[in-house]
Order: C-alpha cells, then sequence, then structure tokens
C-alpha cells in the first residue's frame, strides 16, 4: 500500500534538474507532495487531485497520470534551499481515503 | 494563525511508563492526523480526527495508543506501558480538505 519513491537520493549541483517519482499498486485519489529538511516537520508543497493536471510552484512543478497511478515531481534549475527528504503522500480509493500513506523520500543534495 | 503547536518536544521515559503528547491544530482546520516517524522513513499513519470524531486507526496501533480531541480542538496523544520501539518522532498535522500542515513533533526516546 505504500507507494514508492524513486530515486532514493540524487546528489545534484545548484542549477541542475531534478526528477523524483512515485507510484502506487493502488487507484490514486490525490497525490500530496512535502519537503522536510533535517530536525524539521514536513512542509507542504503541492497537492495533484486525479485528472492528470499539472501543477507548478515557482521552480518546482508535479504532474499526476492517473492511468499509471504515477507522480512525478520536478525541480529546475535547483537551487541549494532545495535540499531535504520529500516525501510524496498518496491518498487512495475512488473517493479519496482523507488520509495520506506516505513513501520512504528521496533525499536531495545540492551542492554549490 | 500560530501553526500547529506539539507539546512536550522532547520525551525521555523509562520503558513502562505512561506518556502523553499534546496537539494544537490551526483552528479553522477539522482534520487532526498523528503520524509516526522513525529516522530515514517516511510519516506512518498512526490517526485522524474529523472535528472530535476519530475515524480511522491504524491496524498496526496496538491497544497500548490511544487518542482523543474533545470538542473537536486539540488533541492528546496516550502510549501506555512504553517499549523501546514506540522510540521515533509523534508528528501531528492539521488540515481543511487540502494540504497539511505539520507540527514540529515529539520526538521519543524509551531507555
Amino acid at each position: 500500500q505504500q507507494p514508492v519513491q524513486s530515486p532514493q537520493a540524487v546528489i545534484l549541483r545548484e542549477g541542475e534538474d531534478a526528477v523524483i517519482n512515485c507510484s502506487s499498486s493502488k487507484a490514486l485519489y490525490s497525490v500530496h507532495w512535502y519537503r522536510q529538511k533535517h530536525g524539521e516537520a514536513p512542509v507542504f508543497l503541492m497537492i495533484l487531485l486525479k485528472g492528470g493536471e499539472q501543477k507548478g510552484h515557482e521552480k518546482i512543478s508535479a504532474s499526476f497520470n492517473e492511468k499509471k497511478q504515477q507522480s512525478s515531481l520536478y525541480l529546475t534549475a535547483s537551487q541549494l534551499s532545495y535540499s531535504g527528504t520529500y516525501f510524496c503522500g498518496t491518498e487512495l480509493g475512488i473517493q479519496g481515503a482523507q488520509k495520506l500513506v506516505f513513501g520512504q523520500g528521496t533525499r536531495l543534495t545540492i551542492n554549490p | 494563525d500560530t501553526g500547529v503547536s506539539q507539546d512536550p518536544r522532547h520525551k525521555i521515559t523509562k520503558r513502562g511508563q505512561n506518556v502523553t503528547f499534546r496537539c494544537d491544530p490551526i483552528s479553522e482546520h477539522n482534520r487532526l492526523y498523528w503520524y509516526r516517524q522513525t529516522l530515514g522513513q517516511g510519516p506512518e499513519f498512526l490517526t485522524y480526527f474529523q472535528n472530535e470524531a476519530q475515524l480511522e486507526k491504524s491496524r498496526l496501533l496496538s491497544d497500548r495508543f490511544s487518542a482523543e480531541r474533545p470538542k473537536g480542538s486539540f488533541s492528546t496523544l496516550e502510549i501506555q506501558r512504553t517499549e523501546q520501539g514506540d522510540s521515533a518522532m509523534y508528528l501531528c498535522a492539521s488540515s481543511w480538505a487540502g494540504g497539511y500542515t505539520f507540527g514540529s513533533g515529539t520526538r521519543l526516546t524509551v531507555v
């Protein structure tokens, strides 16, 4: 039931792009993306509802492929502040389960 | 709006003792969630409330864990007869049918 994130870790230089994937074996109602810095709480980035929409937040955007039950998070021209662990949280079911099941996380390190 | 507050930030307890954590959500949020997170893992669902009603509790949660949300405001999570495996960060989050706002968490260490 837990979604699978890939890759588990990625190291980039400032200005490079990254893609983080989240896959589920169950039908998804929505996908959330969060970023957590070391020792801090997860911070909400965006939510995508079923319908295949793509949303954006500054240089961070995401897509949701309902048929494949996958979501991808795109970070373009990465900045040092993007470092942290990214989690996808999936809401299962046709009408939504009202709770999130989180993936195991993808650790992103941005070097100068 | 002061965000989601959790108290205490840290708790060290001896095995077998009971502990209670408190969460104060954002006042306009009707949903409140408890998650547990261990090092290197994503948050694991424990339970959630809509207003004062506890709508779901994880099947992974033993009977030693109980949560309340009287009057649909703050919530408490109690762990009875703590075990070393209970050591983790306990996160509270609230929402209004959208993204979650997490608190800073309570780090529990059972010795």
